[in-house]
């Protein structure tokens, strides 16, 4: 029963450019959660999707990030027009509907160069 | 709104020490508290978790009690291991499916 899957696991973009991160939760889950990791800092909330749905994107940054879960395939988290200040670490979690077996995928290295 | 106060680290202990990393949490309601661990270059690993006052979490000889009174989270471990050198978060969960963190305790152990 392969965990949360989060690809690619390092991505270098050059500022301005476009960055997709990926998420396939656990089999079972329909709950996804992003987490941003600034550098010596701990995960900060950003958006919580449900299957076609965002439930809570009160920790999306206004301009350039966006977030999905669609029907059929992962969910992806979109970066546009990245700057230095994005770089990060990016982590995925999945639940199940009542929230049991939270679970956090090893996460995207996002450099922004 | 809710938050999570961890002791900074890092925490330098040798191998066998009694271990205690303080958090302590403001929160409305009666959230759930965790303990998370990451080891480097890796993701998130529950390590335990308490959902009600004077509950007490526990697992790879790790130990936590829910302190409503003092608002506390404490993680303990009476012996370390070398192997235990990772990066410590508490965080709760208030019922709303996210999860708020602290800043994270960065333990090591050396032989």
């Amino acid at each position: 029963n392969a965990g949360v899957m989060q690809n690619p696991r390092h991505l270098v973009r050059r500022r301005g450019q476009e960055a997709r991160l990926r998420c396939s939760p656990m089999k079972g889950h329909s709950h996804v959660y992003w987490y941003r990791q600034l550098p010596e800092e701990g995960l900060k909330f950003m958006v919580y999707l449900q299957k076609e749905n965002i439930i809570d994107e009160s920790g999306m940054p206004k301009e350039r990030f966006s977030a999905e879960f669609p029907k059929e395939g992962p969910s992806i988290l979109r970066i546009q027009q990245v700057v230095r200040g994005d770089s990060a670490a990016y982590f995925c979690a999945s639940s199940t509907d009542s929230g049991y077996g939270y679970t956090f995928g090893s996460g995207t290295r996002l450099t922004v160069v | 709104g809710d938050s999570v106060t961890q002791m900074e680290g890092p925490v330098t202990l040798s191998e066998e020490a009694f271990l205690t990393i303080n958090c302590t949490y403001t929160a409305t309601g009666y959230p759930s508290l965790f303990w998370y661990v990451q080891y480097p270059g890796e993701g998130l690993q529950l390590l335990l978790k308490a959902t009600k006052a004077d509950d007490k979490g526990s697992n790879k000889g790790f130990e936590a009690t829910y302190r409503k009174e003092t608002t506390s989270f404490h993680l303990e471990k009476g012996s370390v291991q070398v192997s235990d050198s990772a990066v410590y978060f508490c965080a709760l969960s208030g019922g709303t499916d996210k999860l708020i963190f602290g800043t994270g305790t960065r333990l090591q152990v050396f032989p």
